[in-house]
Order: C-alpha cells, then structure tokens, then sequence
C-alpha cells in the first residue's frame, strides 16, 4: 500500500517563473492538503480539496492555486515565484468522514527560487 | 486567527535523560495533534488528543491534554538516539473543511 507521493522533490526556479507541484495521496484517501514548511519552521496551511474542490484556504495569495483530479490525486501551482516561495512542500492526505483525523504526509518538495 | 505557541524552541539532552514539550493556545481547542518530523523528513503523525484532562501513552511517550483544553504537552522518558527530531503539537480546527494549525515545533537533539 503506497504512502502519500509528491513530485518532484527538488525544484529550483527563478523569481517571476511558474511551478507546479504534484501530490498522489494513500489509497482509500479522498481528501488532499497542502502545507509550507519554511525552514526551522511549523508547516502552514496552504488549502484543501476535496470532491475535486477547494474546500477552505489558508492565509496564501492568489498565486497560489490547486486542482484535484477524479482519481484524488491533487496540484499545487504557484506563479509569480518570489524568493519568500523557497520552503518545502507538503501533502498530506485524510480520508474526510474518519473520526480520527490523522494526517498522511508525502515527503515533500523542495522549492528553491534563485 | 487561530495560534498554537510551543515552547522549547531547542532543546538538547544527554540520552537517557527526560524531555518535555508544550503547547499553549489563547483560546480553547477541539483536539491537538502531535507530529514527530525526523532531520529531512516529513511529519509523522503520534497522537491525538480531545477530552479534557486526557492522557496517553505510547511507550516511553505521555501526551497530556490540560483540562481547560488550551493547552497540551509531551513527554518523553529515558530519551534514545532514535528520539532526534521536531516534534510539533497541531490543533485541528473544523471549519467546513478540516485544517491543521502547526506549533513552531521543538527540535530535540541527544548526546549519546
């Protein structure tokens, strides 16, 4: 039973460029999240999806977007790159009516803007 | 909007010694989460907490969560090399959807 996937896992972009980020989650999972890990720091709360929508989003700007697909898989892009965008990169996956609400969390990309 | 304070930042320990994390929060809490993230890791869930007063324990690990439900600590008994790492307290906050509000996280290096 495969974890919690992510794609690529290092990345290093320029100010100004496009990126996209890619998350399959753990089987049985429909529900996909998305976290920044800026060094030394706690993960933050980008947004979720689930049913293939954005269900609620964290404090991030508008260059921030998501997609879910039919098969639960999910999307992070981010445009307009600043150097404040280099951090890590985390999925995590849940299955949404489950009590216990664990986490999964994929390993992670590693952003880099030069 | 919601915080969750962690304190120690750092911590460092002789192996075989105890080491103890807390979680405060100004307001009153659904649940807290712990996460253990080991040096280029990724978060790994331990436990999660959601009565008043409640305690658990995994092994050498006891999770408190305070009776007003504002804040929560972890302790750790003995400490091993294979204890290293950053362990984060995280509220679950249920609005609509579900998102996790991360502590700053403690780092915990062992001299062995």
């Amino acid at each position: 039973d495969a974890g919690v996937t992510q794609s690529p896992t290092h990345l290093i972009k320029t100010r100004g460029q496009q990126v996209t980020l890619r998350c399959s989650p753990k089987s049985g999972h429909d529900t996909v999240s998305w976290y920044q890990q800026a060094l030394g720091q706690g993960p933050q709360f980008i947004f979720q999806y689930y049913e293939e929508e954005e269900r609620q989003r964290g404090n991030f700007p508008d260059r921030f977007s998501g997609h879910q697909f039919p098969n639960y898989s999910s999307e992070l892009n981010v445009n307009a790159l600043l150097l404040g965008d280099s951090a890590l990169y985390l999925c995590a996956s849940s299955f949404r009516d489950r009590g216990v609400n664990e986490q999964f969390f994929g390993p992670g990309t590693r952003l880099t803007v030069l | 909007g919601q915080q969750v304070m962690q304190i120690p930042q750092y911590q460092h320990v002789q192996e075989g010694e105890d080491f103890t994390t807390y979680c405060n929060s100004s307001t009153t809490l659904s649940n807290i989460q712990w996460y253990k993230q080991r040096p280029g890791g990724h978060p790994v869930f331990l436990i999660q907490l959601v009565k008043s007063g409640e305690v658990k324990k995994q092994k050498r690990l006891t999770f408190q969560f305070g009776e007003a439900k504002k804040n929560s600590s972890l302790h750790i008994t003995a400490t091993q090399t294979t204890d290293v790492g950053t362990y984060f307290c995280a509220a679950l906050i249920r609005q609509g959807a579900q998102k996790l509000v991360f502590g700053q996280g403690t780092r915990l290096t062992i001299n062995p």
